[in-house]
């Protein structure tokens, strides 16, 4: 099925460790994006892309890295983990294309941080 | 910067009632506008859009028409249902193709049968 599709589901990391949340879709989407999601505070913009090869913070950028070598593969860097990185990571794609709009999202990564 | 605003919940509502969840905004420019649900242990899904000024966007019975004066992008439904039950959030973007997007924090509505 179309979509964005992200692994892993759930994961468990130590502090300090490092790891990539992977996020590919196969709608041919130009913009991508990496959000996080904790409680009270909706989703909170990390990194976006506007194309392959075009990446930017967003609002919460420290502590993560991304790049996207494809149109398809959008992947999130934790570069040393830290407790306060424990939330669920969504990733996300749109187009302009025909006038479309909107975000069509993962099912989202729950990361933990100990 | 933008931002976004909407009311808190939860929301408990009884079957067949009339709801409404507010939002308003505020954004130096013309921003589209957006609401999206999350079901429980998912992503989050497009419910509805307005691009511009008195559209109005509406899916699966929610409609809500984007109010330049009053900044507002207002959630209704004239009856709700049990599966209704989710998490609504309100969200803004003035990027082409509604990238960048701003959210804000999430309403969360319990439908009682």
């Amino acid at each position: 099925n179309a979509g964005v599709t992200q692994t892993p589901k759930f994961q468990v990391l130590k502090t300090g460790q490092s790891m990539t949340l992977q996020c590919a879709q196969d709608m041919n989407h130009e913009y991508m994006s990496w959000y996080r999601q904790d409680p009270g505070m909706g989703l909170r913009l990390i990194h976006y892309s506007v194309g392959a090869g075009i990446t930017d913070q967003g609002e919460v950028p420290n502590g993560y890295n991304v790049s996207r070598s494809t149109t398809e593969d959008f992947p999130l860097r934790l570069l040393s983990a830290a407790p306060s990185q424990t939330s669920v990571y969504f990733c996300a794609s749109s187009t302009q294309i025909q006038g479309r709009y909107g975000y069509t999202f993962g099912s989202g990564t729950r990361l933990t941080v100990v | 910067g933008d931002s976004v605003t909407q009311m808190e919940g939860p929301v408990t509502l009884s079957e067949e009632a009339f709801l409404t969840i507010n939002c308003t905004y505020t954004a130096t420019g013309y921003p589209s506008l957006f609401w999206y649900v999350q079901y429980p242990g998912e992503g989050l899904q497009l419910l509805l859009k307005a691009t511009k000024a008195d559209d109005k966007g509406s899916n699966k019975g929610f409609e809500a028409t984007y109010r330049k004066e009053t900044t507002s992008f207002h959630l209704e439904k004239g009856s709700v249902q049990v599966s209704d039950s989710a998490v609504y959030f309100c969200a803004l973007s003035d990027q082409p193709g509604g990238f960048k997007t701003i959210f804000g924090a999430g309403t969360r509505l319990f439908v009682k049968a």
